[in-house]
């Protein structure tokens, strides 16, 4: 079974600033693939950034960057320079080739960004 | 850019009536989902549809939910009789190719059962 766990319920950070978002997560499977999405308070989800589990280099993505650590099963998002639109709540997902593809989601942190 | 449309995007429902939540998939995409997330909970799987069937449903997916692929464009959640549990916000989702891969999500459908 798969299992994704974000301990920050909640963060605040200074505008302009970086933060780094915590995810771990656990799976038999050698062949995963991990994710953000970003769910601002209307709603949607927003796909942010992906990282293969044979990938060697962490991925990036503009503003975004993961940083993947396979022996401690942790995939962090870094937010740079943060921006006041960057409030919103993040979720770490993980999709494995032998449980289907489907996601398996984290609990979510809330991200408000200060002034 | 091509995205997955949801309609509608609230609506209420008394206890014990049927609800069908539409979705458009992005066109060329294959593997279409359902997800689900009461309020302040996290997101989780309903069920996984490819070549008209379905090839996943998680626990929560029981009989009285049903999806469909109605006309080649649309994927529908049918839900049969309405529980105040069921009230939530649903997304559907739908990925180009079956392996691991960025699913594209719709915006949601919050359903309130009251």
């Amino acid at each position: 079974a798969q299992k994704i766990t974000q301990t920050q319920p909640g963060m605040f950070v200074q505008e302009k600033e970086a933060v780094t978002l915590d995810c771990t997560y656990d799976t038999s499977d050698p062949s995963y693939g991990l994710f953000w999405y970003k769910q601002p308070s209307s709603g949607e989800m927003i796909f942010l950034i992906y990282q293969g589990s044979y990938d060697q280099q962490n991925a990036t993505e503009g503003r975004y960057s993961l940083n993947f650590q396979k022996a401690r099963k942790s995939a962090n998002l870094v937010i740079s320079a943060s921006q006041l639109g960057d409030s919103a709540m993040y979720f770490c997902a993980m999709s494995a080739k032998a449980a289907g593809n489907k996601l398996t989601f984290g609990g979510g942190t809330r991200v408000l960004v200060k002034p | 850019e091509p995205e997955v449309t949801q309609t509608p995007s609230h609506q209420v429902t008394q206890m014990g009536q049927e609800v069908i939540l539409r979705c458009v998939p992005i066109s060329n995409h294959l593997y279409f989902y359902w997800y689900r997330q009461i309020l302040g909970q996290k997101v989780e799987f309903l069920v996984s549809f490819y070549n008209n069937e379905i090839s996943e449903k998680s626990e929560i997916f029981d009989d009285q939910f049903s999806v469909e692929r109605p006309d080649g464009s649309n994927f529908t959640l049918k839900i049969r009789s309405t529980k105040l549990e069921d009230s939530a916000m649903y997304f559907c989702a739908s990925t180009h190719e079956g392996g691991i891969t960025e699913a594209f999500f719709g915006q949601g459908t919050r359903l309130t059962v009251v």
